[in-house]
């Protein structure tokens, strides 16, 4: 059965230094998300990717990070600048399309991040 | 604003007993999708089941089902005949059908099951 990837699985850097998470949507989705989990709190939404841009993006996703489909099958999120408070377990999602509201959107095993 | 409430921190059910975990949300939509997610300690996350706000009937899968009561915005989870491998967290989300529908997610319950 297809699944979205994530690599790496655990990822420890500085603060300050840069990341990027990587993720392997599903073949045939069309729509992308990345999510972050802090430690013992809810999944929270950060942004949205669709026809190489981003559709929506939350509060959260200001300008220390961005998102780039470098080529047909990589799906990635870059933290400029990493903060303490960056913490945290990053998922990506995918969906094949979203119209009527019922397509399910399928997540990666996560990236925990931690900075130091 | 969608809203996700999931007022049960933690719940400890025996082996082979029902649980029901609860979830109520707020939303101006009218056409919206609600999902439960579960969590176990690896961290990843699983699609359980999915309800949509049109559909006429509650959703099951397996030993999920989702008791959902429109007028009373709530869209609760049952897992019949627990076992030891449902202990984990559980999310509740919603997704309304506009934009680039993303999902929100409520604070979630943590479920144990004893043996």
């Amino acid at each position: 059965e297809p699944e979205v990837t994530q690599t790496p699985s655990h990822q420890v850097t500085q603060m300050g230094q840069e990341v990027i998470l990587r993720c392997v949507p599903i073949s045939n989705h069309l729509y992308f998300y990345w999510y972050r989990q802090i430690l013992g709190q809810k999944v929270e939404f950060l942004v949205s990717f669709y026809n190489n841009e981003i559709s929506e993006k939350s509060e959260i996703f200001d300008d220390q990070f961005s998102v780039e489909r470098p080529d047909g099958s990589n799906f990635t999120l870059k933290i400029r600048s990493t903060k303490l408070e960056d913490s945290a377990m990053y998922f990506c999602a995918s969906t094949r399309h979203i119209a009527g509201g019922e397509e399910t959107q399928y997540f990666g095993p996560g990236t925990r991040l931690l900075v130091l | 604003a969608q809203k996700i409430t999931q007022t049960q921190p933690g719940m400890f059910v025996q082996e082979k007993e029902a649980v029901t975990l609860d979830c109520t949300y707020d939303t101006s939509d009218p056409s919206y999708g609600l999902f439960w997610y579960k969590q176990p300690s690896s961290g990843e996350m699983i699609f359980l089941i999915y309800q949509g706000s049109y559909d006429q009937q509650n959703a099951t899968e397996g030993r999920y089902s989702l008791n959902f009561q429109k007028a009373r915005k709530s869209a609760n989870l049952v897992i019949s005949a627990s076992q030891l491998g449902d202990s984990a967290m559980y999310f509740c989300a919603m997704r309304e059908v506009q934009g680039a529908q993303k999902l929100v997610f409520g604070q979630g319950t943590r479920l144990t099951i004893n043996p």
